[in-house]
């Protein structure tokens, strides 16, 4: 069984703080390693795809790491604002399999 | 880019009764494709996914299938609904490539009454 994990599950932050957050997923055969967003009413967007152990991926305010070695990617938002109120998901993806398995989430409410 | 259509939006079904939802994808050939649940106050549960026609891979043992008929079409049904089978359902596809990320469909939200 794949074991992703996020955390935290939730966040309330004010407006302008920055934000980090955590998916834990194992580190062996590793393939992929997906970030989503998804709103209230919408369906989930990909924000990053990544691939390589040390990659840094960026997208206006928000970034991601990855750590394939040690098994986890963070997530940081930078001054966050309230449109940036959502469901973040990431979800792994192991070698030699077309299953993505995704964590539970981490709910970010940003308080103008 | 994919566009993932499916309904429908809402569902309530009565228990015992039976269950079809459709997925169909445009702007992409021979997706995997993937149907999650969400069940309240749980994360995206993956319940089968498909890398081509007629072939499916079920990850969670329950009264619920899926079948592929046709590339771009994806088909979740259940004979006979239960009370747990409430939740979000989305239908999901992506290109079989290594860095691809997934496109949901809208969603269809099930209750079961």
């Amino acid at each position: 069984i794949l074991n992703v994990e996020q955390s935290p599950q939730s966040l309330h932050v004010q407006e302008g703080d920055s934000t980090n957050f955590t998916c834990s997923f194992p580190s062996s055969n590793f393939y992929a390693l997906h970030w989503y967003r998804w709103e209230t009413a919408k369906s989930p967007e990909a924000l990053f795809v990544m691939t390589l152990n040390g990659d840094e991926k960026k997208k206006g305010r928000i970034s991601a790491t990855l750590n394939t070695k040690e098994g986890y990617s963070y997530l940081y938002i930078k001054g966050s604002q309230p449109e940036d109120s959502a469901t973040y998901l990431c979800a792994f993806k192991r070698g030699g399999s077309e299953k993505l398995v995704f964590g539970k989430g981490m709910k970010l409410t940003v308080n103008p | 880019s994919q566009t993932i259509h499916q309904w429908p939006a809402t569902l309530v079904q009565p228990v015992g009764s039976p269950l079809s939802l459709e997925c169909t994808v445009e702007g992409t050939s021979n997706p995997n494709l993937y149907w999650y649940r969400q069940a309240a106050g749980r994360g995206l549960q993956l319940l089968f996914y498909s890398v081509g026609i007629g072939q499916i891979s079920s990850e969670v043992p329950q009264n619920l299938s899926a079948s592929r008929p046709q590339d771009r079409q994806f088909i979740l049904s259940s004979k006979k609904l239960l009370l747990s089978d409430s939740g979000f359902y989305l239908c999901a596809s992506t290109m079989s490539s290594y860095n691809s990320p997934l496109h949901f469909g809208n969603g269809t939200r099930l209750t079961v009454t």
